[in-house]
């Protein structure tokens, strides 16, 4: 595709309830980042993966988020037991390069509401 | 952990104007800067990006500024048009990461 795609774009949860958020990055794009940005904040480090691996989650808030992208392309963010913290934009980005030093290109989101 | 942050929260300028937009970092191990454009219900926008061997680089219309001994970047915005409002971020990259500042809100006034 042209750009990196998120679905859904919006997500209403019901506390308590699993949510699944999908990324499908721009496609030979090796790296692929998840974010969290609060209203009024800045995007703030979820994840990283390198094609399948999974070589930094030191973001992830608790151990109800779980992220996977099993085949190197398509990732998704899994969000057990939402709370009403939880609410928030979900953002994915993917680069074509490793190690960060390359532009990073964002997804328009998924906007998570818990209630 | 590190920290990006911005001088300002909102910025209002007259169309045309130039707009300046700063931001400061803290970890000085940082070695690639980003500056984000986002506008509303939108994900980040590339505007453009410098590594550390480099203290300026121009883009269409945008110049980013790093000063390393002061830790500071800054986004200039040669004649500043309506679309131009959105909210501004740096981004900082440490190993896998970009860290974020909160952003500045720039409003351009016609």
């Amino acid at each position: 595709g042209a750009g990196v795609s998120q679905s859904p774009r919006y997500k209403v949860a019901k506390r308590g309830q699993d949510v699944a958020l999908r990324c499908d990055p721009i496609s030979g794009h090796v790296s692929l980042f998840w974010y969290q940005q609060a209203l009024g904040q800045g995007p703030e480090f979820l994840t990283y993966f390198q094609n399948e691996a999974q070589l930094d989650k030191s973001g992830l808030p608790s151990d109800r988020f779980f992220a996977e992208r099993p085949e190197g392309s398509v990732s998704t963010l899994k969000i057990q037991r939402t709370q009403k913290e939880d609410s928030a934009v979900y953002l994915c980005a993917s680069s074509l390069g490793t190690g960060g030093h390359t532009e990073a290109f964002f997804g328009q989101g998924t906007r998570l509401t818990v209630v | 952990g590190e920290s990006v942050g911005l001088h300002l929260p909102t910025l209002s300028v007259q169309e045309g104007d130039n707009s300046i937009i700063n931001c400061a970092y803290s970890n000085s191990a940082s070695d690639y800067f980003i500056w984000y454009k986002q506008e509303s219900g939108k994900g980040p926008q590339f505007i453009i990006d410098i590594r550390s061997n480099m203290d300026k680089r121009q883009g269409q219309r945008v110049t980013v500024l790093l000063n390393k001994t002061v830790k500071h970047l800054s986004l200039q915005i040669a004649a500043t048009q309506p679309g131009d409002s959105a909210v501004y971020f740096c981004a900082e990259n440490t190993g896998n990461q970009f860290y974020f500042g909160t952003g500045t809100s720039l409003t351009v006034i016609p």
